[in-house]
């Protein structure tokens, strides 16, 4: 199973927005795309599920979109707070379960 | 919240148990995932299980070697690894799946040496 393409890095100065790819199939990406961000040492936060739906708590900051096979999370106004790696997510389910996760894209406020 | 344990130093071809036991929420009608993090590396997908344990599915990578089980009386969730490998060396997470997988558990470092 291949992990969903995502850039190894992207930055930005506070107060700036950057834009996080996401490329995978129609198999997966096609459908359901969650987002998670990472601190060192921390657990992933699930920060964006369902493409574009964000959980209670997580700053309206954060926002995510799909166009075909590519879903994109976006930061807005970026503080030092967001500098963390993130990662996308799908899964495909037909016959079996299978969870796939990007590689991950850190994310550094300049 | 959910709280692992069980984690430690493990041999090649060794076994571990590790558990996870969550709290604050109705345990027994929630699916519950494990998700593992080698050393700098990213996230894998290890292992569902569904809320009556009536479906699961496992990574083609562990699949055969490592189970997943739940004891919703306890509010507990397991994951036993067998034929441990020196690649199985990870931090590994149990995850509340909702829409996506939330919360996550603080992890536990599972280390297997030759």
């Amino acid at each position: 199973q291949s992990a969903l393409t995502q850039p190894a890095s992207v930055s930005g100065s506070p107060g700036q927005s950057i834009t996080i790819s996401c490329t995978g199939t129609s198999s997966d990406v096609g459908g359901y795309v969650s987002w998670y961000q990472q601190h060192p040492g921390k657990a992933p936060k699930l920060m964006i599920y369902d493409v574009s739906s964000r959980p209670s708590g997580v700053s309206n900051r954060f926002s995510g979109s799909k166009s075909g096979n590519t879903a994109s999370l976006t930061i807005s106004g970026l503080q030092a707070e967001d500098e963390a790696v993130y990662y996308c997510s799908s899964y495909t389910r037909s016959t079996t379960l299978r969870y796939v996760f990007g590689i991950g894209t850190k994310v550094t406020v300049l | 919240q959910l709280v692992e344990s069980g984690g430690g130093f493990a041999q090649s071809g060794g076994s571990l148990r590790l558990s996870c036991v969550a709290s604050g929420f109705t345990f027994s009608t929630y699916s519950m995932n494990w998700v593992r993090q080698a050393p700098g590396k990213g996230l894998e997908w290890v292992s569902y299980i569904s809320s009556s344990s009536s479906t699961i599915y496992y990574a083609d990578s562990v699949k055969g070697r490592f189970t997943i089980s739940r004891d919703n009386a306890k509010n507990s969730l397991f994951l036993h690894l067998a034929s441990l490998r020196d690649d199985d060396t990870a931090v590994y997470y149990c995850a509340r799946e909702t829409a996506g997988q939330d919360p996550w558990g603080q992890g536990t470092l599972v280390t297997v040496s030759s």
